[in-house]
């Protein structure tokens, strides 16, 4: 949905190398997700954020950090990428209560 | 934690050629969502279905939370429908996350 975007849309890094990747949505939701996606499978859930005070821990959080700067924006930084964080990274949001999860559009990340 | 199993795992269909995808969940939920997955890897939201009967065009869907599956029905397929169909279930002590399963990848040929 172009109410949730995500930036950037592809990239490329060094293992080693810090990088961020940024979700913004306008759609007023509280909750925010952040997913990954490794060729041929579900996706895994990384870290999620139901407000700007809260933030969790998913499935698969090792060497991955969040920050919930605002009702509207949640970055998900990797800290040293290694080459096995290469994949496709979706951040999602959410309302309160048991409701759709709208998707962006994805970034693909390659760690050399 | 909830289960999520997807079948088949790969379905190859004649353009015009109908198709029944299933999901089976391990437990009770809260919310079921079917989303199509185009060749680019974009994520298309298909069914917020929890419960019940959908229907939106070619494309219909049924959960039956009591009996722990859901259907997703593709009728006179186009090649436009090609790509995976996932299947993310949502339990009551689970927070509002989704559990994806592994999905079902169709190839619709003209």
């Amino acid at each position: 949905d172009a109410d949730v975007t995500q930036t950037p849309r592809n990239r490329i890094t060094k293992t080693g190398k810090r990088i961020m990747l940024e979700c913004s949505q306008t759609k007023g939701h509280d909750r925010m997700y952040w997913y990954r996606q490794d060729p041929g499978l579900g996706l895994r859930l990384i870290y999620y954020s139901f407000d700007v005070k809260d933030i969790n821990k998913g499935e698969i959080s090792d060497g991955y950090s969040v920050s919930r700067q605002a009702q509207a924006k949640f970055s998900l930084s990797l800290e040293s990428a290694i080459p096995n964080q290469t994949a496709l990274y979706f951040c999602a949001t959410a309302g309160t209560g048991w409701e759709t999860q709208y998707f962006g559009p994805g970034t693909r990340l390659l760690v050399l | 934690g909830i289960q999520v199993e997807q079948s088949p795992p790969d379905l190859i269909l004649q353009e015009g050629a109908n198709s029944t995808l299933r999901c089976n969940f391990s437990d009770s939920v809260n919310n079921l969502q079917w989303f199509h997955q185009n060749p680019w890897g974009q994520l298309i939201n298909l069914f917020y279905i929890p419960s019940g009967t959908k229907q939106n065009g070619r494309l219909s869907a049924t959960t039956v939370a009591t009996e722990r599956y859901s259907l997703l029905y593709i009728s006179s397929s186009q090649t436009t429908d090609s790509g995976v169909y996932f299947c993310a279930v949502g339990g009551y002590n689970q927070g509002g996350k989704l559990i994806f399963g592994q999905g079902t990848e169709l190839s619709v040929k003209p």
